[in-house]
């Protein structure tokens, strides 16, 4: 089975610019998940999708947002790129995201903001 | 917001030693998880806790969901150098909720 897919890998950006990544979760996962990670504030919760309806949000600015497709893959969206914003963007899927339900990670996508 | 305090921050050790690390959080939680990251990849889940008191082994890790419901551990026995990495805790406290992290510990083996 294959595993999370996020695209691009790598992705250098310039403050003011927007940019859009891209999260394929694994076959048959209708939960998305989205998580930024960075060496001093590790892992924090961007937001979460189910059936395409956004049912969890971070504390994130509203230049961070998110959408999910009807095949559940899913796509997030920051606009006005800040120097700040520079981390690793990691996506995860589970079945339902209930408590029952771990998150699966892909790789991640890498964001330089220069 | 909920926090969780994950011990120790980094751990340098031999080859063949045992570890222990923790994960403290401020309110109960129904799921505990064990993530490892490996450089250049994603967190990989290692464990997962459902019940108070639930002791589950992968291997030569175990996991314990702590009685209180507000506390895990991780153990590693008998260390090799691919246990490198940086292992997350991770809960959630309801059904619904987001899972949210400690800030990992940093596992260093030296042979």
């Amino acid at each position: 089975k294959a595993g999370v897919t996020q695209t691009p890998r790598y992705l250098i950006k310039t403050r003011g610019q927007q940019v859009t990544l891209s999260c394929s979760p694994i076959s048959g996962h209708r939960s998305v998940s989205w998580y930024q990670q960075t060496p001093g504030q590790g892992l924090q919760f961007l937001f979460e999708y189910f059936s395409e309806t956004q049912r969890n949000k971070g504390n994130f600015p509203g230049r961070f947002s998110g959408r999910q497709f009807s095949n559940s893959r899913s796509e997030m969206n920051v606009s006005t790129l800040e120097l700040g914003d520079s981390a690793l963007y990691l996506c995860a899927s589970s079945l339902g995201g209930g408590i029952n339900s771990p998150l699966h990670f892909g790789n991640g996508t890498r964001l330089t903001v220069t | 917001g909920q926090q969780l305090n994950q011990s120790p921050q980094s751990m340098f050790i031999q080859e063949g030693e045992d570890v222990s690390m923790n994960c403290t959080s401020s309110s109960i939680f129904n799921t505990w998880l064990w993530y490892k990251q490996d450089p250049g990849e994603g967190p990989v889940l290692l464990i997962a806790l459902y019940k108070a008191g639930e002791l589950t082994s992968n291997g030569r890790l175990t996991a314990q969901f702590g009685i209180t419901r507000k506390d895990s551990f991780l153990n590693i026995s008998a260390s090799i150098p691919s246990d490198v990495g940086i292992y997350f805790c991770a809960g959630r406290d309801q059904a619904g909720t987001a899972l949210i992290f400690g800030k990992g510990t940093t596992l260093s083996v030296s042979s």
